[in-house]
């Protein structure tokens, strides 16, 4: 399966300022999605990063919050936006298209937010 | 939208024992239903798969069931051991099977598996 590697691992930030997560993968893929685990929750999918156009966001995320670009079919980056301690969590990467249609993800970044 | 439940939330098993998640879905057009491991600060790992043309997959100690009448499928794992210690995850497709990489995941099971 594909490589698929986050910078940064983890990062401390303060309130209102934003951090910009990027998302590299050694293979192209067919898809890109940005999935969101609150700690100690379930998973659930931000939005899928479409390749030279905007994201598609699912209910209850905006582009405003969560800007998302992906130049081309291995990079994709997930800015979160004046941030609050409520996005505290670990931003996950993921992709489809590598083998078959299955999902896989990145190593994750885990943000907390003071 | 898709949307899943995952039963129990906790799970203690004794090694070598057997050990059972269930999952129920709510879409009837969902047609794949995968399951991730998440051991504690990493990221979570496909670890079987099913598609709805077929009922049961196995793969060594690892097995999946599925019942589309009744909307609901199992992660079955034989023989424990503590390294299958670690929240497990069932998902579906939340765009009615059209995408496998958007998913709607259960709220997870923590299993631990006792020496």
């Amino acid at each position: 399966s594909a490589v698929i590697s986050q910078k940064p691992s983890r990062d401390i930030c303060q309130r209102g300022t934003s951090l910009t997560i990027q998302c590299q993968v050694d293979s192209q893929v067919t898809m890109m999605f940005w999935y969101r685990q609150q700690p100690g929750q379930s998973l659930t999918l931000i939005a899928t990063a479409n390749q030279g156009s905007e994201a598609t966001y699912e209910s209850g995320f905006v582009i405003d919050k969560f800007p998302i670009s992906r130049p081309n079919l291995t990079f994709s980056t997930l800015t979160v936006s004046n941030m609050s301690p409520e996005d505290s969590s670990i931003y996950l990467c993921s992709v489809t298209g590598a083998v078959g249609e299955k999902l896989f993800f990145g190593s994750g970044t885990q943000l907390s937010v003071l | 939208g898709e949307n899943v439940e995952q039963h129990p939330s906790t799970l203690s098993v004794q090694e070598g024992d057997s050990a059972v998640i269930k999952c129920t879905y709510s879409d009837s057009a969902s047609n794949y239903f995968p399951w991730y491991k998440q051991e504690l600060g990493k990221r979570p790992q496909l670890i079987i798969d099913i598609r709805s043309n077929v009922g049961e997959k196995k793969d060594q100690r690892i097995a999946v069931t599925l019942n589309k009448t009744a909307k609901h499928f199992s992660l079955h794992i034989t023989e424990t051991q503590p390294e299958d210690s670690a929240v497990y995850f069932c998902a579906a497709p939340s765009a009615g099977g059209t995408s496998y990489g958007k998913l709607t995941f259960g709220q997870g099971t923590i299993l631990t598996v006792h020496p």
